[in-house]
């Protein structure tokens, strides 16, 4: 099946410093998703990329959808103690925003920010 | 407006034992979608609901899951008998549809520990 490779597994940093990671596939996908999950909750969706070589931000958070539609990265800028947490990259076969089907993960990067 | 609720938040079982989890979507979503994460890994795709239909199931592991949403509201995931492999953190998350959008909200999770 489908698989997404995320990297780095995990980030140890120092509050104030940027911090990014990326997610690479095989196959292609018409969507992309970086979701943040905080201990005893479930993901929460940050950012949506829906179309190739999109750039989206979000406040301190900026992800790229890649031009060949395998990889997505996101970087967060300036980073501060509550960006504590897991990040999952996530695609989806379905494009433009209108897809309600399936979700793929990566593996997840657990960031942890020492102040 | 309430969230996507689950219960319960953890369940400890022996293998062999029958546990059934429950997933309350958003108020009005069409779409409800179950997941799992064994410790460390990706969170995976198990099923899809619309309404009370299954749309895609093709990440149920085997015959002994079996997921209802009877009546299109909440739905419930059976695992009979339950196996070691089967620990991990069941998801729900649940999207509008019908022109909606279609961010997937997803709940708590229920901790499934199997011994």
């Amino acid at each position: 099946g489908q698989q997404l490779n995320q990297s780095p597994q995990s980030m140890f940093i120092q509050e104030g410093e940027d911090v990014s990671m990326n997610c690479t596939s095989s196959s292609i996908f018409n969507t992309w998703l970086w979701y943040k999950q905080d201990p005893g909750e479930g993901p929460v969706l940050l950012i949506a990329l829906y179309k190739a070589g999109e750039l989206t931000s979000n406040g301190r958070l900026t992800a790229q959808f890649g031009i060949t539609r395998k990889d997505s990265f996101l970087n967060i800028s300036a980073s501060i103690p509550s960006d504590v947490g897991i990040y999952f990259c996530a695609g989806q076969v379905g494009a433009g925003g209108t897809s309600y089907g399936k979700l793929t993960f990566g593996q997840g990067t657990i960031l942890t920010v020492h102040p | 407006e309430a969230g996507v609720t689950q219960f319960p938040s953890h369940s400890v079982i022996e293998k062999g034992q029958t546990v059934t989890l429950r997933c309350d979507p958003i108020s009005g979503h069409d779409n409800l979608y179950w997941y799992r994460r064994v410790m460390g890994k990706e969170i995976k795709f198990l099923l899809h609901f619309v309404k009370e239909s299954k749309q895609d199931e093709s990440g149920m592991p085997n015959n002994r899951f079996l997921a209802e949403r009877t009546g299109g509201t909440y739905s419930t995931l059976k695992v009979q008998p339950a196996e070691l492999e089967d620990s991990g953190v069941y998801f729900c998350a649940s999207s509008h549809g019908q022109g909606g959008s279609n961010e997937q909200f997803f709940g708590p999770g229920t901790r499934l520990t199997v011994l």
